[in-house]
Order: C-alpha cells, then sequence, then structure tokens
C-alpha cells in the first residue's frame, strides 16, 4: 500500500515550543500534502510541496521533503493552544491523479 | 471559499437498513471522494467520482455504493448496514483540471459519524 505513516502517532507539547512531525512513504510521489484534523471534524489543507521541492514554508509551517528517503517533516513553530488537532500527510503519485494515500496521522496536542 | 457539504453530522441505524449519506459541494469541482476514517486505520477510499455518472472503486468498496447524478452531488449508500461500517464518514471534492497543485488539494466535508446498531 502507498498510505503513509506518521510519526510520532501521539505528541504533547507545551505552547510556544516548535512541533515536529514526521511522514514516511513507499513509491514514488509527484506531491505531498498535509492535512489538519480538528477532533470530530473534517480535514483542511495546510501545505503541499512537490517532489522537486525540498523546503516550503507558509506562516509557522515548515515542510520539508527528502525524496530519496521517501519522508518529509512538518514542523509547526511557536505552538499555540489552537494547533491542537490531528495532522495527516497525503501523497500523490502524479499530476491530477485525482487520488490522495492518506496516512494514519499525528495527535498533536499543545498544552496552554 | 470553498464549501462541502454532508447531508447529517450523526447519524444512528439498525442493521439491515438502507443508509444513504450526502455530499454536495459548491465550487464546481469534477471529482469528488467518499472516505471513512477508523482509529489507527487512518482515511480510507470507498469511491470516487471523475465525473457525473462515473464512478471508481477505492480501496475498501465493499457494503457500498454510490451515485453521482449531478456534479455537485456525490451520495454514499450502504445497501444494507452491518455493525462494522460504524464509523467516522468523509466526502471531498477537488478539480480535475487546471494547475498541478491545485487538482491534487482535495476539500473536505465536516464528516458524518455513522452508528450502526
Amino acid at each position: 500500500s502507498q498510505q503513509g505513516e506518521e510519526d510520532p502517532q501521539a505528541l504533547s507539547i507545551q505552547e510556544g515550543e516548535n512541533a515536529t512531525m514526521n511522514c514516511s512513504y513507499k513509491t514514488s510521489i509527484n506531491n505531498l500534502q498535509w492535512y489538519r484534523q480538528n477532533s470530530g471534524r473534517g480535514l483542511v489543507h495546510l501545505i503541499l510541496i512537490r517532489s522537486n521541492e525540498r523546503e516550503k514554508h507558509s506562516g509557522r509551517l515548515r515542510v520539508t521533503l527528502d525524496t530519496s528517503k521517501k519522508s518529509s517533516s512538518l514542523l509547526i513553530t511557536a505552538s499555540r493552544a489552537a494547533d491542537t488537532a490531528s495532522y495527516f500527510c497525503a501523497t500523490s503519485l502524479r499530476a491530477g491523479a485525482n487520488n490522495l494515500f492518506f496516512g494514519t496521522g499525528t495527535r498533536l496536542t499543545v498544552i496552554p | 471559499d470553498v464549501k462541502v457539504t454532508q447531508s447529517s453530522r450523526y447519524l444512528v441505524k439498525r442493521t439491515g437498513e438502507k443508509v444513504f449519506l450526502e455530499c454536495v459541494q459548491d465550487m464546481d469541482h469534477e471529482n469528488m471522494f467518499w472516505y471513512r476514517q477508523d482509529p489507527g486505520l487512518g482515511l480510507r477510499l470507498i469511491y470516487f467520482s471523475y465525473d457525473v455518472k462515473m464512478k471508481e472503486k477505492g480501496d475498501i468498496p465493499e457494503g457500498y455504493s454510490v451515485s453521482r447524478e449531478k456534479k455537485e452531488r456525490f451520495s454514499l449508500i450502504l445497501e444494507s448496514a452491518s455493525t462494522n461500517q460504524t464509523s467516522m464518514y468523509l466526502c471531498a471534492s477537488s478539480f480535475k483540471r487546471g494547475l498541478a497543485g491545485e487538482v491534487d488539494t482535495q476539500y473536505f466535508g465536516p464528516g458524518t459519524r455513522l452508528t450502526v446498531l
């Protein structure tokens, strides 16, 4: 299965600290995306990084991609209690492939 | 803003009942998806549709069917609900044509938590 694996499964940090989540996948990809899910809600797209990119930033988010290791990391800097959520990586095998393959998620808790 | 709505947030049904989950999107997206989400298993694709009246099986289509009669609406049908179909069901949509990245981003509805007794 192409499904990604996030690591760790759960992460608990103090407000103001940085949070790092990792994602590994199995086959070559066109792009990798990160989504956030608040408890009991749908997923919200955060950021997309293409296979020819190594790093991307969006506000307090920093995503890296290492295609040789088939892994990605999501860094949230200066975390806030409102960042408490589950974070999922999703891979697309080719541009416009329609399907995304989702990982199992990291549950982040930011303690005020 | 893209809006994807699902007909119910919570649903309780009995074993053997026929269940309809409805999803509507207002962004003229060609692609629509149904996932189920279970603890420890992440999101698993049940079915997707890339055009009206078109459908493709995902990873776990057994026990489910879908209907896409209009572009904005994608229905998931449980012909005879079973307790192992108790789950969170998520609908999503995306563009089929456009810039790479734009077509790959999926927009999700709020989810329907289905309990089958």
